[in-house]
């Protein structure tokens, strides 16, 4: 069975300081692994692909890395803001003829001032 | 551009009511997605369509859900009676192209709470 879990459930950091999140997956095939932010009351918005061949990107202060062989991902939010408070979830597509996309939990970010 | 429009915002109604959400997804885009997203948790897919066809509609729960897609466009989710556990996000999400490569734009969704 496809699976995406994602830790830790939940994180609260101080502003400015970095975290990093984790999705761990089953997906078989892959394709490709996204990242999106959900703000509180709002639609997750998509902040960068990660496909097989890729193993760093960076978004401004988001750098996501894919390790496809352990089959994990990682978020790493740098000196963060208040508005980097919200739900960050991890999407992975399993492509080919059995297309599908497979979300994880969610993990919800907290950054206090 | 213009986003994913959802209506209405928030919903409340008591059990075994029925209840619809409307969603006019980006213009252009033929796969459109209906997925309910409980509190704390992931969303779920609920109905995908291609265009004005089901493509997957395999976790809807049909004996009380039902999903239009009339001329490839809007879209409608009603929900006849509402149960208790139906109190959940309803996000509707479109994209240019099933594929590989897929970007999903989600509306901001409807909030349902059944009483």
């Amino acid at each position: 069975k496809n699976q995406v879990e994602q830790s830790p459930q939940s994180l609260i950091i101080l502003e400015g300081k970095n975290c990093t999140l984790q999705c761990n997956y089953t997906v078989s095939p892959f394709s490709n692994l996204r990242w999106y932010k959900q703000d509180t009351g709002r639609g997750p918005v998509s902040l960068t692909i990660m496909t097989f061949s890729e193993n760093t990107k960076s978004n401004g202060r988001y750098t996501a890395t894919l390790d496809a062989d352990t089959k994990q991902s990682s978020l790493h939010i740098t000196a963060s803001q208040l508005s980097d408070s919200a739900s960050y979830i991890c999407v992975v597509n399993s492509g080919g003829s059995n297309y599908k996309l497979t979300f994880g939990k969610g993990t919800l970010l907290t950054v206090n001032p | 551009e213009a986003g994913v429009a959802q209506s209405p915002r928030y919903k409340i109604i008591e059990k075994r009511q029925s209840v619809a959400f409307w969603c006019n997804p980006i213009s252009g885009h033929a796969t459109l997605y209906w997925y309910q997203q409980i509190l704390g948790q992931g969303p779920k897919l609920l109905i995908q369509f291609q265009n004005n066809g089901v493509v997957d509609d395999s976790q809807l729960p049909k004996d009380r859900f039902s999903a239009e897609r009339l001329k490839g466009v809007d879209s409608t989710l009603k929900i006849q009676p509402a149960k208790l556990e139906d109190s959940a996000v309803y996000l509707c999400a479109s994209s240019p192209e099933q594929g590989k490569a897929e970007k999903l734009f989600f509306g901001s969704g409807t909030q349902l709470s059944v009483l």
